[in-house]
Protein backbone atom coordinates (compact mmCIF):
# COMPACT_ATOMS: atom_id res chain seq x y z
CA UNK A 1 0.00 0.00 0.00
CA UNK A 2 1.19 3.78 -0.42
CA UNK A 3 1.86 5.93 2.03
CA UNK A 4 2.98 9.58 2.31
CA UNK A 5 5.14 10.98 5.93
CA UNK A 6 5.42 14.59 6.91
CA UNK A 7 7.36 13.80 10.18
CA UNK A 8 7.09 18.05 10.57
CA UNK A 9 3.94 19.18 12.58
CA UNK A 10 5.20 22.78 12.57
CA UNK A 11 7.75 24.79 11.42
CA UNK A 12 8.39 28.19 11.84
CA UNK A 13 10.77 30.30 8.88
CA UNK A 14 12.11 34.01 8.98
CA UNK A 15 10.18 36.13 6.35
CA UNK A 16 12.49 36.49 3.17
CA UNK A 17 14.64 33.13 4.48
CA UNK A 18 13.95 29.49 2.14
CA UNK A 19 12.59 26.43 4.31
CA UNK A 20 12.04 22.98 3.47
CA UNK A 21 9.14 20.82 4.36
CA UNK A 22 10.03 17.17 4.14
CA UNK A 23 8.06 14.19 2.65
CA UNK A 24 8.82 10.77 2.31
CA UNK A 25 6.91 7.76 0.59
CA UNK A 26 6.44 4.39 0.01
CA UNK A 27 5.31 2.88 -3.31
CA UNK A 28 6.00 -0.47 -4.96
CA UNK A 29 5.11 1.12 -8.14
CA UNK A 30 7.43 1.98 -10.56
CA UNK A 31 5.85 5.24 -12.11
CA UNK A 32 3.89 7.25 -9.44
CA UNK A 33 3.56 10.85 -8.78
CA UNK A 34 3.75 13.14 -6.21
CA UNK A 35 1.76 16.64 -5.30
CA UNK A 36 2.29 19.78 -2.63
CA UNK A 37 -0.89 21.40 -1.78
CA UNK A 38 -1.27 24.79 0.05
CA UNK A 39 -4.34 24.85 2.15
CA UNK A 40 -4.34 28.64 3.81
CA UNK A 41 -6.40 28.81 6.48
CA UNK A 42 -9.51 29.94 4.41
CA UNK A 43 -9.79 26.35 3.73
CA UNK A 44 -9.19 25.50 -0.22
CA UNK A 45 -6.30 23.57 -1.43
CA UNK A 46 -3.86 25.43 -3.88
CA UNK A 47 -2.06 23.59 -5.83
CA UNK A 48 1.46 23.68 -6.33
CA UNK A 49 3.74 21.55 -7.42
CA UNK A 50 3.89 17.86 -9.56
CA UNK A 51 6.69 15.76 -9.49
CA UNK A 52 6.55 12.29 -12.00
CA UNK A 53 8.82 9.55 -11.02
CA UNK A 54 10.63 9.28 -14.37
CA UNK A 55 11.40 13.01 -14.65
CA UNK A 56 14.80 13.77 -14.48
CA UNK A 57 14.63 17.38 -13.34
CA UNK A 58 13.53 18.02 -10.37
CA UNK A 59 10.01 20.53 -10.51
CA UNK A 60 9.74 23.95 -10.16
CA UNK A 61 7.24 26.61 -10.27
CA UNK A 62 7.77 29.82 -9.55
CA UNK A 63 9.20 29.81 -5.60
CA UNK A 64 8.17 26.39 -4.73
CA UNK A 65 10.83 23.76 -6.09
CA UNK A 66 11.07 19.96 -4.84
CA UNK A 67 13.73 18.18 -4.12
CA UNK A 68 13.34 14.61 -5.47
CA UNK A 69 15.72 11.94 -4.12
CA UNK A 70 14.09 8.89 -5.65
CA UNK A 71 16.83 6.37 -4.23
CA UNK A 72 15.70 7.83 -0.41
CA UNK A 73 11.79 7.92 -1.50
CA UNK A 74 11.97 11.24 -0.76
CA UNK A 75 9.92 14.48 -2.22
CA UNK A 76 10.79 17.45 -0.02
CA UNK A 77 9.32 20.81 -0.58
CA UNK A 78 11.60 24.15 -0.78
CA UNK A 79 10.01 27.55 -0.70
CA UNK A 80 12.15 30.26 -1.40
CA UNK A 81 12.49 33.77 -0.11
CA UNK A 82 9.06 32.95 2.24
CA UNK A 83 6.09 35.33 2.34
CA UNK A 84 3.95 36.33 5.07
CA UNK A 85 1.17 34.85 2.73
CA UNK A 86 3.00 31.35 2.75
CA UNK A 87 1.71 31.05 6.18
CA UNK A 88 -0.54 27.99 5.67
CA UNK A 89 -0.91 24.01 5.81
CA UNK A 90 1.04 22.22 3.60
CA UNK A 91 0.72 19.05 2.09
CA UNK A 92 2.11 16.62 0.19
CA UNK A 93 0.17 13.67 -2.09
CA UNK A 94 0.36 10.51 -3.92
CA UNK A 95 -2.01 9.37 -6.50
CA UNK A 96 -2.93 6.14 -5.65
CA UNK A 97 -2.23 3.71 -8.43
CA UNK A 98 0.08 3.77 -11.44
CA UNK A 99 0.50 6.98 -13.38
CA UNK A 100 -1.51 7.10 -16.69
CA UNK A 101 -4.24 3.99 -15.74
CA UNK A 102 -7.42 5.02 -16.93
CA UNK A 103 -8.78 4.92 -14.08
CA UNK A 104 -8.97 7.77 -11.69
CA UNK A 105 -7.72 6.84 -8.31
CA UNK A 106 -7.29 8.62 -4.74
CA UNK A 107 -4.85 11.12 -3.66
CA UNK A 108 -3.02 9.75 -0.51
CA UNK A 109 -2.24 12.74 1.53
CA UNK A 110 0.56 13.05 4.78
CA UNK A 111 -0.44 14.53 7.49
CA UNK A 112 0.39 18.45 6.54
CA UNK A 113 3.16 20.35 8.16
CA UNK A 114 2.21 23.86 9.54
CA UNK A 115 4.42 26.82 8.41
CA UNK A 116 4.24 29.74 10.12
CA UNK A 117 6.41 32.64 8.37
CA UNK A 118 7.55 34.94 11.22
CA UNK A 119 7.66 38.97 10.22
CA UNK B 1 -11.83 29.46 -16.37
CA UNK B 2 -9.84 27.26 -13.39
CA UNK B 3 -12.06 27.56 -10.76
CA UNK B 4 -14.33 24.81 -9.09
CA UNK B 5 -16.82 26.44 -7.17
CA UNK B 6 -18.91 25.41 -3.88
CA UNK B 7 -22.06 26.49 -2.10
CA UNK B 8 -23.02 27.11 0.57
CA UNK B 9 -19.58 28.76 2.03
CA UNK B 10 -20.97 27.46 5.40
CA UNK B 11 -24.24 25.36 6.47
CA UNK B 12 -25.21 24.86 9.80
CA UNK B 13 -28.05 22.58 9.92
CA UNK B 14 -29.80 20.13 12.49
CA UNK B 15 -29.95 16.40 12.62
CA UNK B 16 -33.06 15.52 10.99
CA UNK B 17 -32.95 18.39 8.49
CA UNK B 18 -32.28 17.65 4.35
CA UNK B 19 -29.93 19.56 2.80
CA UNK B 20 -27.59 19.18 -0.35
CA UNK B 21 -24.02 20.79 -1.12
CA UNK B 22 -23.34 21.99 -4.77
CA UNK B 23 -19.85 21.84 -6.41
CA UNK B 24 -19.70 23.21 -10.56
CA UNK B 25 -16.83 23.47 -12.65
CA UNK B 26 -16.20 24.55 -16.40
CA UNK B 27 -12.73 23.20 -16.81
CA UNK B 28 -14.40 20.20 -19.12
CA UNK B 29 -13.11 17.57 -16.42
CA UNK B 30 -14.41 14.49 -16.75
CA UNK B 31 -13.19 12.97 -12.97
CA UNK B 32 -15.20 15.11 -9.79
CA UNK B 33 -14.41 14.25 -6.01
CA UNK B 34 -15.83 14.49 -2.44
CA UNK B 35 -13.33 14.55 0.19
CA UNK B 36 -13.93 15.29 4.52
CA UNK B 37 -11.70 17.46 6.28
CA UNK B 38 -11.42 17.50 9.78
CA UNK B 39 -9.58 20.15 11.17
CA UNK B 40 -6.06 20.20 10.98
CA UNK B 41 -6.18 16.55 9.62
CA UNK B 42 -5.59 15.90 5.72
CA UNK B 43 -8.93 15.19 3.20
CA UNK B 44 -10.46 11.65 3.82
CA UNK B 45 -11.93 10.95 -0.05
CA UNK B 46 -15.65 9.85 0.03
CA UNK B 47 -16.73 9.53 -3.27
CA UNK B 48 -15.24 9.99 -7.16
CA UNK B 49 -17.26 10.29 -10.41
CA UNK B 50 -15.66 9.09 -13.61
CA UNK B 51 -17.51 10.57 -16.51
CA UNK B 52 -20.80 10.90 -14.16
CA UNK B 53 -20.90 8.00 -13.02
CA UNK B 54 -19.96 6.80 -9.48
CA UNK B 55 -16.29 4.84 -9.44
CA UNK B 56 -15.65 5.22 -6.01
CA UNK B 57 -17.26 4.72 -2.63
CA UNK B 58 -15.34 4.89 0.21
CA UNK B 59 -17.63 2.99 2.00
CA UNK B 60 -19.50 6.16 3.69
CA UNK B 61 -22.33 5.99 5.29
CA UNK B 62 -25.49 6.36 3.19
CA UNK B 63 -26.87 9.61 5.32
CA UNK B 64 -24.50 11.30 2.36
CA UNK B 65 -25.67 10.80 -0.98
CA UNK B 66 -23.43 12.09 -3.99
CA UNK B 67 -25.48 12.97 -7.34
CA UNK B 68 -23.67 13.48 -10.73
CA UNK B 69 -26.44 15.55 -12.89
CA UNK B 70 -23.95 16.41 -15.78
CA UNK B 71 -20.25 16.94 -16.61
CA UNK B 72 -19.86 20.08 -14.58
CA UNK B 73 -21.63 19.73 -11.57
CA UNK B 74 -21.62 17.40 -8.55
CA UNK B 75 -24.24 17.08 -5.84
CA UNK B 76 -23.59 16.08 -2.31
CA UNK B 77 -27.26 15.23 -0.52
CA UNK B 78 -26.90 15.21 3.13
CA UNK B 79 -29.48 13.74 5.99
CA UNK B 80 -29.23 12.67 9.25
CA UNK B 81 -26.08 13.75 9.74
CA UNK B 82 -25.00 13.34 13.16
CA UNK B 83 -22.70 16.21 15.24
CA UNK B 84 -19.36 14.04 14.28
CA UNK B 85 -19.65 15.30 10.49
CA UNK B 86 -19.40 18.84 11.10
CA UNK B 87 -16.47 18.94 9.15
CA UNK B 88 -14.91 21.10 5.48
CA UNK B 89 -16.57 19.12 2.70
CA UNK B 90 -14.14 19.89 -0.33
CA UNK B 91 -14.84 19.34 -4.03
CA UNK B 92 -12.08 18.08 -6.29
CA UNK B 93 -11.86 17.93 -10.68
CA UNK B 94 -9.66 16.61 -12.37
CA UNK B 95 -8.65 15.76 -16.28
CA UNK B 96 -9.21 12.04 -16.62
CA UNK B 97 -5.84 10.03 -16.12
CA UNK B 98 -4.15 9.53 -19.62
CA UNK B 99 -0.59 7.39 -20.41
CA UNK B 100 2.22 8.82 -19.05
CA UNK B 101 0.99 12.13 -17.33
CA UNK B 102 -0.48 12.50 -14.00
CA UNK B 103 -3.72 15.08 -13.48
CA UNK B 104 -3.82 17.46 -10.27
CA UNK B 105 -6.99 18.00 -8.87
CA UNK B 106 -8.34 21.47 -8.74
CA UNK B 107 -9.96 22.29 -5.15
CA UNK B 108 -12.71 23.95 -4.48
CA UNK B 109 -13.01 26.48 -1.56
CA UNK B 110 -15.27 23.95 0.48
CA UNK B 111 -18.09 24.16 2.09
CA UNK B 112 -17.69 24.41 6.25
CA UNK B 113 -20.63 22.56 7.77
CA UNK B 114 -21.97 22.76 11.23
CA UNK B 115 -24.32 19.68 12.18
CA UNK B 116 -26.24 20.53 15.33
Amino acid sequence: AQKITQTQPGMFVQEKEAVTLDCTYDTSDQSYGLFWYKQPSSGEMIFLIYQGSYDEQNATEGRYSLNFQKARKSANLVISASQLGDSAMYFCAMREGTVGSSNTGKLIFGQGTTLQVKP
Amino acid sequence: DTEVTQTPKHLVMGMTNKKSLKCEQHMGHRAMYWYKQKAKKPPELMFVYSYEKLSINESVPSRFSPECPNSSLLNLHLHALQPEDSALYLCASSQHGRAGVDNEQFFGPGTRLTVL
